[in-house]
Order: structure tokens, then C-alpha cells, then sequence
């Protein structure tokens, strides 16, 4: 139990171009979401965090313009790195958690996207 | 501001024997949780193990289990009988028990299991 799935798991865009990443909870009603970019051989860094049908919660010095999270629904959260550079290539996680907004289940993440930006 | 160190980047064992990886964090509070997460080659964090502060008995899973040193702010992950498939990196994360939308991770130790 408790799977998300992360889409796409790869990506690689031009310069400019807007990306969207997808994270769903398949066996669970996920009421809080969060997105994590981790830099290579680094921790994962939280960006931001969601509730359902709340605006997301950013991290501070993350672009909310730049980055923006949906979430819509108790299984989908999108995040949107809109107007990609080269300095935004990372990998992006998500993770998801179910029960009462602010409950202690844990954290369960999705599988990862790799963004590039040529 | 609660942190997470982990002080060991990089660690390696021989298959079957046992490992064990140490994580410290640092908190004023009293009410939290603490977990063990794995991060494999294909970059997917598993939930490992998780402690609840307020349990004096360490956790167990199978063959993971944790030494929580509640007053000194020790949270070390054992592996027996280690595996090939457990080469990963290790994250050590905090978690408040009333703030619980954050969720501090350690740097992570990479842990080589040879054969």
C-alpha cells in the first residue's frame, strides 16, 4: 500500500519552455503533498507544501511564480516549473500523506523526475 | 531550528555481515518522530523504519532495527545480515510531532553492500 506515482520520470526541454510534473496517490487519499528538488549527492530540500484545495506553502527562497503547485485533488498534485533555465535542471520528488491535514503519518515519495534544461 | 546530522558520507560492508549508521539531531521539543529512509540507484526514497519520540522501545523491521538514545539526541540505524540490495543512500529525517508539514532530512550516508 501507499504508492505514488511520479510522471514524467525524465525530462529534457529547451530553455524557456514550461514543465509540468505530476504526483499521484494511487492506494490513498493524499491530504497534504509535498514537492523536494535534491541537488546530485545532496539531501532532498522541501519547497513547498500542499493541501487539498489550499494554495501551497513555500519554502522560503522558493519562486512561487516560478514553481507552481496544484492540488486539485486528494490524489493529484502538479507542480510547474514554468519558463525552465539550465540552473532549474534538478531532481524533483514528491511525496504524499494521508490522514488529517497535519497528522504523523509519514512521508511516502514518488519514484523522481529529472529535469533537464538544455 | 532542528537539524539532522548524519556524519558519515559514505560507508561499506560486506554482504551478510552487519552495519550500523549513525544519525544526531538537534530539538528542544519533546513530542516528535524520527525515520530511517532508503534511496536506492533508481532514486525512489522507501520508508525504512520510524521511531516515535515518545516510545523508550527501539523499533524493528525485520532486518533494520534502531538504537534511540532519546537523551542524547542519538538515532542509529542497524542493518543484519546486510544485503546486495540494500546499497543506498540513508536519509535520517526529523519530524516535529505538532509541525509535522516539516520534515528535516540528514546529508545521508551512502552505503555500499559488497559481495
Amino acid at each position: 500500500g501507499a504508492v505514488v506515482s511520479q510522471h514524467p520520470s525524465r525530462v529534457i526541454c529547451k530553455s524557456g519552455t514550461s514543465v509540468k510534473i505530476e504526483c499521484r496517490s494511487l492506494d490513498f487519499q493524499a491530504t497534504t503533498m509535498f514537492w523536494y528538488r535534491q541537488f546530485p549527492k545532496q539531501s532532498l530540500m522541501l519547497m513547498a507544501t500542499s493541501n487539498e484545495g489550499s494554495k501551497a506553502t513555500y519554502e522560503q527562497g522558493v519562486e512561487k511564480d516560478k514553481f507552481l503547485i496544484n492540488h486539485a485533488s486528494l490524489t493529484l498534485s502538479t507542480l510547474t516549473v514554468t519558463s525552465a533555465h539550465p540552473e532549474d535542471s534538478s531532481f524533483y520528488i514528491c511525496s504524499a500523506r494521508g490522514g488529517v491535514a497535519g497528522s504523523n503519518q509519514p512521508q511516502h515519495f514518488g519514484d523522481g523526475t529529472r529535469l533537464s534544461i538544455l | 531550528a532542528q537539524t539532522v546530522t548524519q556524519s558519515q558520507p559514505e560507508m561499506s560492508v560486506q554482504e551478510a555481515e552487519t552495519v550500523t549508521l549513525s544519525c544526531t539531531y538537534d530539538t528542544s521539543e519533546n513530542n516528535y518522530y524520527l525515520f530511517w529512509y532508503k534511496q536506492p540507484p533508481s532514486r525512489q526514497m522507501i520508508l525504512v523504519i520510524r521511531q516515535e519520540a515518545y516510545k523508550q522501545q527501539n523499533a524493528t523491521e525485520n532486518r533494520f532495527s534502531v538504537n534511540f538514545q532519546k537523551a542524547a539526541k542519538s538515532f542509529s540505524l542497524k542493518i543484519s545480515d546486510s544485503q546486495l540490495g540494500d546499497t543506498a543512500m540513508y536519509f535520517c529525517a526529523f519530524m516535529m510531532g505538532y509541525n509535522n508539514n516539516d520534515m528535516r532530512f540528514g546529508a545521508g550516508t551512502r552505503l555500499t553492500v559488497k559481495p
